[in-house]
């Protein structure tokens, strides 16, 4: 029930294209729901994050779409450029489990933009 | 810098030594996450201090491992009797306040056990 299942493993995309990655959970009590990109050789960086209480979050290129019911939700990369290659780690967590902030990692998805 | 640090950032060490690695979180930040990377697959929990209590350990972290927080500040990962299996890239996150707040994770130190 902890987990958090994400597709596709990859993604080719052309640039200015539109990315789409997806991610679905089972733990009701997920109320925190972030976006992380990496870069080989480097640690996770926070791109965009949701709570449940919206169902769509923009913040440039970046919208998040969350779907409470059926307990899924998805990221999109609007305009995508070679810069954006990268694999991207959708997560979630519950401020029930203890009030802090154990994140549940997404098996990750490696996006290449081809020019 | 006013980010994570972590160091050191790649290790090699051979089969049955002990490593130990170090993070420093951004300054004002009261919460510390450990986490554990393998190739190919997403971050995993290993464990977690508030201030300088270590709240939650995962079942991940065998007896060979033990994290500490002194003085709510730095933490120290180390690792006894390395194995093979333990080779991966290990995170350091911090965060701020209550609930369900940013974590900022730093560079990861990447252990390579031969």
């Amino acid at each position: 029930q902890q987990q958090v299942k994400q597709s596709p493993q990859s993604l080719i995309v052309q640039k200015g294209g539109i990315s789409i990655i997806n991610c679905a959970y089972e733990n009701t009590a997920f109320d925190y729901f972030p976006w992380y990109q990496q870069f080989p050789g480097k640690g996770p960086a926070l791109l965009i994050a949701i709570r449940p209480d919206v169902s769509e979050k923009k913040e440039g290129r970046f919208t998040i779409s969350f779907n409470k019911s059926a307990k899924q939700f998805s990221l999109h990369i609007m305009d995508s450029q070679p810069g954006d290659s990268a694999t991207y780690f959708c997560a979630a967590s519950s401020s029930f489990s203890g009030g802090y902030n154990k994140l549940i990692f997404g098996a990750g998805t490696r996006l290449a933009v081809h020019p | 810098d006013t980010g994570v640090s972590q160091d050191p950032r790649h290790k090699i060490t051979k089969r049955g030594q002990n490593v130990t690695f170090r993070c420093d979180p951004i300054s004002e930040h009261n919460r510390l996450y450990w986490y554990r990377q393998t190739l190919g697959q997403g971050p995993e929990f290993l464990t977690y201090f508030q201030n300088e209590a270590q709240l939650e350990k995962s079942r991940l972290l065998s007896d060979r491992f033990s994290a500490e927080r002194p003085k709510g500040s730095f933490s120290t990962l180390e690792i006894q009797r390395t194995e093979q299996g333990d080779s991966a890239m290990y995170l350091c996150a911090s965060s701020f306040g209550t609930g369900n707040t940013e974590a900022f994770f730093g560079q990861g130190t990447r252990l390579t056990v031969v």
